[in-house]
């Protein structure tokens, strides 16, 4: 079946320095792959997404590429800011057009502290 | 417009008791759905439904009840609450076509305890 699997945190990381959390998945058909974040308190924003293999999707620094050949959806950002302390999610929408519904599902979650 | 709106924010239950966390959304969406968060867990479907009068099980059911009668609510219901229960819960909309490529919009979440 389907399934996301997300680097396991916490994640502490100095501001200004260089986050990377890995994703990758497992799919049939023909999969969207998003990031979401959830800043404490609140719910799930979209960060960014991407439809197709090869596609950067990119929102606020934050980058992340869809790598069909190694089913891998890495979010990276150059230079981290205390303010994007969060918990970060990857997931993914299955457009198998044999009749899914384009659920989400969801890797664990991956929890960023960045320090001043 | 104010997105996915979830009432209550936080509720406490006993075991046993039933309740009903309501949703709605105000963007047309054909699509909602509910997940819980737990820790370690990430987020689960519980039910989704594609349009009023439609609903159909997610990953997670047992224990939760769905209904649609319009477009714009999917409450929610707890038919005999257990401390396994007790969760975040989020409810998100969507349209229900690829042209969005189903991107999803999230309610603020309602944090149940049962005890």
């Amino acid at each position: 079946g389907n399934s996301v699997t997300q680097m396991e945190g916490p994640v502490t990381l100095s501001e200004e320095a260089f986050l990377t959390i890995n994703c990758t998945y497992t799919a049939t058909g023909y999969p969207s792959l998003f990031w979401y974040v959830q800043y404490p308190g609140e719910g799930l924003q979209l960060l960014l997404k991407a439809t197709k293999a090869d596609d950067k999707g990119s929102n606020k620094g934050f980058e992340a590429t869809y790598r069909k050949e190694t089913t891998s959806f890495h979010l990276e950002k150059g230079s981290v800011q205390v303010s994007d302390s969060a918990v970060y999610f990857c997931a993914l929408s299955d457009m198998d057009y044999g009749g899914s519904q384009g659920n989400l599902i969801f890797g664990k979650g991956t929890k960023l502290s960045v320090k001043p | 417009n104010a997105g996915v709106t979830q009432t209550p924010k936080f509720q406490v239950l006993k075991t046993g008791q039933s309740m009903t966390l309501q949703c709605a959304q105000d963007m047309n969406h054909e699509y909602m759905s509910w997940y819980r968060q737990d820790p370690g867990m990430g987020l689960r479907l519980i039910h989704y439904s594609v349009g009023a009068g439609i609903t159909d099980q997610g990953e997670v059911p047992n224990g939760y009840n769905v209904s649609r009668s319009t477009t714009e609510d999917f409450p929610l219901r707890l038919l005999s609450a257990a401390p396994s229960q007790t969760s975040v819960y989020f409810c998100a909309s969507r349209e229900n076509s690829a042209a969005n490529f189903y991107e999803q919009y999230f309610g603020p979440g309602t944090r149940l305890t049962v005890t």
